[in-house]
Formats: structure tokens, sequence, C-alpha cells
């Protein structure tokens, strides 16, 4: 597709599951980045990857929460443990190069935690 | 009970009527500042976006005017149109932090018939 793909769209849970939520980035696209919003806290950064780099985590709100890029391509990011307080949605957003390009959003995910 | 949300301001314009959405950033070191459009259910929407070297920038039916001095951004809309009803997001980019986003709260613009 031309844009940012995430699924699933929508995501309700229990309370202590472990969720995957996953994001298809604009081919060619080396930066990816993951961000959560959420009504108390607006739009928050959570991890971001530029190429064969080591991730930056510092936006991780716990260790329950991680991310990966395989390949360079697709993003998974994990929730484990859920709480209510993941309830949000999470948006990927990829770019081009690196610091400095525009950075185009998904759809996001819809996650509910009961 | 119900949670307390994000209160959002709000904008309410006339269809044909030109809007003006302002955001005020944080970080003297910004250099890449970014509008973003968001409808309901969807995920932001690049608008427009200006480099620090600039003070005006245009687009279609868009303006975007950056004051460095005294750390002031706005989105002008010429002619509003219903369609244009959405929550507005300036967002500065900071280079040395990987280009993460750093949003402002957002303006909720609902457009009169």
């Amino acid at each position: 597709g031309a844009g940012v793909s995430q699924s699933p769209s929508n995501k309700v849970t229990e309370k202590g599951k472990d969720v995957e939520l996953r994001c298809d980035p604009i081919s060619g696209h080396t930066a990816l980045y993951w961000y959560r919003q959420s009504l108390g806290q607006g739009l928050e950064f959570l991890i971001y990857f530029q190429g064969n780099s080591a991730p930056d985590k510092s936006g991780l709100p716990s260790d329950r929460f991680s991310a990966e890029r395989t390949g360079g391509s697709v993003s998974t990011l994990t929730i484990q443990r859920t709480q209510q307080e993941d309830s949000a949605v999470y948006l990927c957003a990829t770019a081009l190069g690196g610091p400095g390009d525009t950075q185009y959003f998904g759809p996001g995910t819809r996650l509910t935690v009961l | 009970g119900e949670s307390v949300g994000l209160h959002l301001p709000t904008l309410s314009v006339q269809e044909g009527d030109n809007s003006i959405i302002n955001c005020a950033y944080s970080n003297s070191a910004s250099d890449y500042f970014i509008w973003y459009k968001q409808e309901s259910g969807k995920g932001p929407q690049f608008i427009i976006d200006i480099r620090s070297n600039m003070d005006k920038r245009q687009g279609q039916r868009v303006t975007v005017l950056l004051n460095k001095t005294v750390k002031h951004l706005s989105l002008q809309i010429a002619a509003t149109q219903p369609g244009d009803s959405a929550v507005y997001f300036c967002a500065e980019n900071i280079p040395t932090k990987g280009g993460k986003l750093i949003f402002g709260q957002g303006t909720e613009l609902s457009v009169k018939p």
C-alpha cells in the first residue's frame, strides 16, 4: 500500500494478557516511530528505530513494553501483562530518512484493556 | 467512573471564514515544525511544515507562521470548509533527539455550515 498500515485496528483484551500490535511502514522508509495517544496524556513518543541502529527506547513507560523491527521493515509493539492504564490508541509513523524528515502516520490501533 | 480527558482548546468558525490556530513550543533547539490534522478515528495527517530558517510558508489554503523570538507557531486556514473540522496538532522535531516529535495538546476546529 501507499501509506503506513497498522493491525489490528481495534483490540480488546483482558487485564493481564499480552498483546502485539503491528506496523507496516511505507516502502523504503528507514525510520519508524511508535507513539501513544491517550485521553489524559495527548500524543507521546514511545520508541524509535533507525535502520540497523539500536532503537531509542527512552519513551517506553515500563518494562512491560517492548518493540522490535525485523529486517528494517515491519515492526511489532508488544505489551505484556496489560493494565487498564494501557488503554489508548497506538500510532506508528515512518519517515524516509531520519531526524528532520517528515513523519507519516498510520491509522492507529485502539487498545482497550478491560 | 468517567475518566477526565485532556481538555482541548476549541475554535468554532463559520464556513468560508479564515481560521487561525496557535501553538507555543518549548525548545529553542527545535528546528523543524509540523502541523497535523486528525479526524475522528484516524491517524494524524500531515498538512504543512516549516524549518527554522523560514518565518512563513504557504500551501494550498494553509499558511504557517513561525516566530522564533517568542517560540510561537500558527496555522492559518483560508476559506474554511466543513471538511476542515478536526483536531489540529503542532509538533516540534528535535533532530538531536532522533527526530521524535513533541506534540502540542491540539485544537479542535469546528466549522459551522
